[in-house]
């Protein structure tokens, strides 16, 4: 067990839908990011925050967005889901707002759209 | 453009044997060079962080070379177990902005 927890592990949802992930960050780490992984293809970063506040985005569509909450768990929001959407989804959490320290990966929340 | 790249995309050897996996990259500036393991729908796992300055750095039977002139570095695998069938990803920080960058992974299977 890394400490960063996500849940769900598994959704299956239709096209056009809108689901929520959640992923609760190790115990004292402030950081939260999240990279979407498609099938055979290398983790895209998607967006970080750092103690509530947005700190970075990578290539995350319009049609997803992040926040993180001051108990410091955060949710990505998918909506007008499309088949493309499916992958993994992995949230990692680090203490600080630097990526010159080392960050730990939860294990993921795998989303089907069909 | 700052680039990673991972060679050979996959590879099969069996338990007991030694094996080697390369990571080029481009990213400019460079900032520090990472080893994950990923076993299937998990997480990745740190196996090593090296910085411009390390030339090896070992974590049990996984050891990493880092080549700052030529932009290189490798995973050594020293007889490998059957757990050791996983992804490993190389990951690049630099860039104008100190972004993460990915590579695709080598996916390795070891046989009985």
């Amino acid at each position: 067990d890394s400490g960063v927890t996500q849940t769900p592990k598994h959704l299956i949802t239709a096209t056009g839908q809108r689901v929520t992930l959640r992923c609760s960050p190790r115990s004292g780490d402030l950081s939260v990011y999240w990279y979407q992984q498609s099938l055979d293809q290398g983790l895209q970063f998607l967006i970080q925050y750092y103690n509530g506040e947005e700190r970075a985005k990578g290539n995350i569509l319009e049609r997803f967005s992040a926040q993180q909450f001051p108990d410091l768990h955060s949710e990505l929001n998918l909506s007008s889901l499309e088949l493309g959407d499916s992958a993994l989804y992995f949230c990692a959490s680090s203490f600080r707002d630097s990526l010159n320290y080392g960050y730990t990966f939860g294990s993921g929340t795998r989303l089907t759209v069909v | 453009k700052n680039q990673v790249e991972q060679s050979p995309q996959s590879l099969i050897i069996l338990e007991g044997k030694n094996c080697t996996l390369q990571c080029n990259y481009t990213v400019s500036p460079f900032s520090n060079l990472r080893w994950y393991k990923q076993d299937t729908g998990r997480g990745p796992v740190s196996l090593t962080i090296m910085t411009f300055s390390e030339n090896t750095k070992s974590n049990g039977r996984y050891t990493a070379t880092l080549d700052a002139d030529t932009k290189q570095s490798s995973l050594h695998i020293t007889a490998s177990q059957l757990s050791d069938s996983a992804s490993y990803i190389c990951v690049v920080r630099g860039g104008s902005q100190g972004n993460l960058i990915f590579g695709k992974g080598t996916k390795l299977s070891v046989k009985p």
